[in-house]
């Protein structure tokens, strides 16, 4: 099956850098990978997703990449803000079938 | 998107007991997914529910454990049985719509 690695586990920036949250996945039939938002006690939220036509999408400060080849995709968020903090987990697979990264916990120091 | 709930929001539960899970959602879907997710830790697949078929179980878990009904295809339940403190996690319901949207989970405690 499907197995998705996520780096870092945490990641701190000043408000108004950049982040950038890698994921590599092992199934190279996987053809959709999404991104989730997680605050505290709340249900993840999808905030972008890319299929595997597309190498890259980007959705006002949010953008995401995909490298078939190498079986990677990123997400890269530019002028951070303190609201962007949270977990933020990659997927892939079908829409019939996701597998989680295991998490990055992204904090945004004022 | 949809409008997805899930009844109850939150329960405390004595070991040995079972509780079963509602999850509604605002339109039809033909696929309907139940994930857990432990403490601090990331989301895993139990199964996923399709209208007017057997639930499929992801490795590791089992119907006895986690029965799942689809009655239609707005609807689904996911029942845990014979719980243990183990069985302690957030319980989430979710919905394909071209994309994957959660519904707010179930807390589930076991004492």
């Amino acid at each position: 099956g499907e197995n998705v690695e996520q780096h870092p586990s945490t990641l701190s920036v000043q408000e108004g850098d950049s982040a950038v949250i890698k994921c590599t996945y092992s199934d190279s039939a996987s053809n959709y990978f999404p991104w989730y938002k997680q605050e505290l006690g709340k249900r993840p939220q999808l905030i972008i997703d890319i299929r595997s036509n597309v190498g890259e999408k980007k959705d006002q400060r949010i953008a995401v990449t995909l490298n078939k080849t190498a079986k990677h995709f990123s997400l890269h968020i530019t002028e951070t803000q303190p609201e962007d903090s949270a977990v933020y987990f990659c997927a892939g697979g079908s829409n019939y079938k996701l597998t989680f990264g295991k998490g990055t916990l992204l904090t945004v120091n004022p | 998107s949809a409008v997805i709930s899930q009844k109850p929001s939150r329960d405390i539960c004595q070991r040995g007991t079972s509780l079963t899970i509602q999850c509604q959602v605002d339109s039809q879907v033909t696929m309907m997914f139940w994930y857990r997710q432990q403490p601090g830790q990331s989301l895993t697949l139990i199964a996923t529910a399709n209208q007017g078929s057997e639930a499929t179980y992801e490795s590791g878990f089992v119907i006895d454990k986690f029965p799942i009904s689809r009655p239609n295809l707005t609807f689904s339940t996911l029942t845990v049985s014979n719980m243990s403190p183990e069985d302690s996690s957030i319980y989430l319901c979710s919905v394909d719509l071209d994309e994957q949207f959660f519904g707010p989970g179930t807390r589930l405690t076991v004492l």
